[in-house]
């Protein structure tokens, strides 16, 4: 499986909103509605802030949302803050309980 | 919820190593648990997953015949043993808790550093 692409940065200053796409095939992000997403700050294990696509874990601020059409799924970050500043990282399953990340997104915060 | 992980370290190219997680917090033995690594300065790599009762494991490619994971209800613990060990080999590894209802991995370790190295 190949990873699943996502640009390789964003920027936006603080309060604006970002997106993150991630793009698969039909056979992962668009066969399944289970694309999640990660962040990462530096030096620190990732987080999971989005399963099932649109789904947030208890926690996390509704600031991050999540969508999906088609083979590419996007996370968008509303009212940009500084904590936001971290690596992002798409994941979706590709059956037989297999599944493939994304190649990550370094946000910026300007 | 939390995750421990041990036993990193460097290791020579054809080495072996074992890695270990202790989990507290949660029902160990109701979730599927699973070992993802991240090569320096690099993305994310599933390397295994395990089911609740020990029964059904998973392995990409890249370490398929080298790394074994396993696990003990008993004691919370995760465990991954890697032999053959390669340069590439070479990541920080998390041990993650697969999330109950969906393909996703809610709760991860602190990881742990493997150097594969002369």
């Amino acid at each position: 499986q190949s990873a699943l692409t996502q640009p390789r940065s964003v920027s936006g200053s603080p309060g604006q909103s970002v997106t993150i796409s991630c793009t698969g095939t039909s056979s992962d992000v668009g066969a399944y509605n289970y694309v999640s997403w990660f962040q990462q700050h530096p030096g620190k294990a990732p987080k999971l802030i989005i399963y099932d696509v649109t789904k947030r874990p208890s926690g996390v601020p509704d600031r991050f949302s999540g969508s999906k059409s088609g083979n590419t799924a996007s996370l968008t970050i509303s009212g940009l803050q500084d904590d936001d500043e971290a690596d992002y990282y798409c994941c979706s399953y590709a059956g037989s309980y297999t599944g493939v990340f994304g190649t990550g997104t370094k946000v910026s915060i300007l | 919820v939390q995750l421990v992980e041990s036993g990193g370290n460097l290791v020579k190219p054809g080495g072996s190593l074992r890695l270990s997680c202790a989990a507290s917090g949660f029902t160990f033995s109701d979730y599927y648990m699973t070992w993802i690594r991240q090569a320096p300065g690099k993305g994310l790599e599933r390397v295994s997953y395990i089911s609740s009762g020990g029964t059904y494991t998973y392995y990409p490619d890249s370490v398929k015949g080298r790394f074994t994971i396993s696990r003990d209800n008993v004691e919370n613990s995760l465990y991954l043993q890697m032999n053959s060990l390669r340069a590439e080999d070479t990541a920080v590894y998390y041990c993650a808790r697969v999330h109950a209802t969906s393909y996703s991995f809610d709760y991860w370790g602190q990881g742990t550093l493997v150097t594969v190295s002369t």
